[in-house]
């Protein structure tokens, strides 16, 4: 079955540097790849999508790029700050149009 | 511009009984998506709604069922509540069924408790 991980369940890092989040698939060729941001208590919010003929794209201060051999997506933010503190899902579009996601990546960044 | 609107925001219900949520979708927006996000996991797929039918379904028991209406709005029921049906119901509106180019906008969700 078609499978998406997100290998790490969280992350701590120190502000200014940069958070690399990682997601993997499985059992599937996404036409694209999705990244969302989600606050405690809250729905998921869009940030970029990325498509299986792009390898990179870029928005402000993150950074996504997609490997179809590997079948990995990186997800960057430079100059991270503790407002950018989440959980954030990655997420594949499934054989049926719908989006399977990851369990996400709980991203803290200290002061 | 009004983006997904959900309610209520909290629900708490007793095993066995049943449930309607609701979903207005952000304007210009026609197919609703409905997922179940347990504490811990990511969105389960539960169903898609377009034109007014139930277009493709993840897998959950015949329990969870929905409706879409002309106004694109969209409602979930989940019959004979289950103490593990306890979740964060979100609701997902997007611009055409199969939405390629674009995110999907989410609403803050549904907390359901079941005791």
């Amino acid at each position: 079955s078609q499978k998406i991980e997100q290998n790490s369940e969280a992350l701590n890092i120190q502000e200014g540097k940069t958070a690399t989040l990682t997601c993997n698939y499985t059992n599937y060729s996404p036409a694209y790849l999705q990244w969302y941001r989600q606050d405690p208590g809250r729905g998921p919010v869009f940030l970029l999508l990325i498509r299986e003929n792009e390898k990179e794209k870029r928005k402000e201060r993150l950074k996504v790029t997609f490997d179809t051999t590997l079948k990995q997506s990186l997800f960057h933010i430079t100059a991270s700050q503790p407002a950018d503190s989440a959980t954030y899902l990655c997420a594949l579009r499934g054989s049926q149009g719908n989006l399977i996601f990851g369990k996400g990546t709980k991203l803290s960044v200290k002061p | 511009d009004a983006g997904v609107t959900q309610s209520p925001t909290h629900l708490i219900k007793t095993r066995g009984q049943q449930v309607t949520l609701r979903c207005s979708p952000k304007s210009g927006h026609d197919t609703v998506s409905w997922y179940q996000q347990a504490l811990g996991q990511g969105p389960q797929f539960i169903f898609q709604y377009y034109e007014e039918e139930e277009r493709q379904r993840g897998n959950f028991p015949d329990r969870f069922s929905g409706h879409q209406f002309p106004n694109y709005s969209s409602e979930l029921n989940v019959n004979a509540l289950l103490l593990g049906d306890s979740a964060l119901y979100l609701c997902a509106s997007s611009r055409g069924q199969l939405n390629t180019n674009y995110g999907y906008t989410f609403g803050s969700g549904t907390r359901l408790t079941v005791v």
